[in-house]
């Protein structure tokens, strides 16, 4: 265990569900950030919240919309997704500023299949 | 943000060290150089952090020249369970947020 605790660890859906992805920190972080790794990929930043506030989103279609109502928790909500979103979706978290040298403490990861 | 090159794969054997070498010719200032590893299906971990000459703990040791325009990890006697995706990357702590930008990697195959 990381830290960082992400659930589900894997969750099949259909292109017209809608789901959530739930990432939990007990560190004392105060940045959080979702990433995308497709397969045979490198990891794609999707999202930053720094201080519970967004503060980066690459050019994510808006078919994923983060949330983030607290310092701790960090959801990934998702609605009509494409096969190609298939992907293992990470969570982590660090320390703003010059704390941030400690490094990122990244979850497990939930597995995600469209169907 | 500093780009870094970094072999896309290396193969080992166990008990042999093993040396991944990272190029970061546009290195600034306030940039720190980090390694993480990462096994399949799971979320990379940090190894190794330093600014310059050498780092050392428990599971590796990095190398930085004068100039910080590379960067050497070094694995020593590795086994099987050392199999993974290792990153480099160069990162300014001196801002607010900070964030990981991820290059392919290099992925080390040891071998029995």
């Amino acid at each position: 265990e990381t830290g960082v605790t992400q659930t589900p660890r894997h969750l099949v859906m259909g292109m017209t569900n809608k789901k959530s992805l739930k990432c939990e920190q007990h560190l004392g972080h105060n940045a959080m950030y979702w990433y995308k790794q497709s397969a045979k990929k490198p990891l794609e930043l999707m999202f930053v919240y720094s201080l519970e506030e967004r503060v980066e989103n690459n050019s994510v279609p808006s078919r994923f919309s983060p949330e983030c109502p607290n310092s701790s928790h960090l959801f990934l909500h998702l609605h009509t997704l494409q096969p190609e979103d298939s992907a293992l979706y990470l969570c982590a978290s660090s320390q703003t500023g010059n704390q941030g040298r400690y490094g990122y403490t990244f979850g497990s990861g939930t597995r995600l299949t469209v169907v | 943000l500093a780009k870094t090159t970094q072999p896309i794969s290396m193969d080992s054997y166990e008990g042999q060290e093993v040396n991944i070498t990272c190029s970061h010719n546009n290195i600034a200032t306030n940039d720190y150089i980090t390694w993480y590893q990462q096994f399949p299906s799971q979320g990379p971990r940090f190894i190794i952090q330093g600014y310059k000459t050498k780092v050392t703990n428990e599971v590796a040791s990095l190398f930085i020249p004068a100039d910080r325009k590379s960067s050497t990890l070094s694995l020593p006697r590795v086994s099987l369970s050392d199999t993974a995706v290792y990153y480099c990357l160069v990162v300014d702590f001196s801002g607010g947020y900070n964030k990981l930008i991820f290059g392919a990697g290099t992925r080390l195959a040891v071998h029995p």
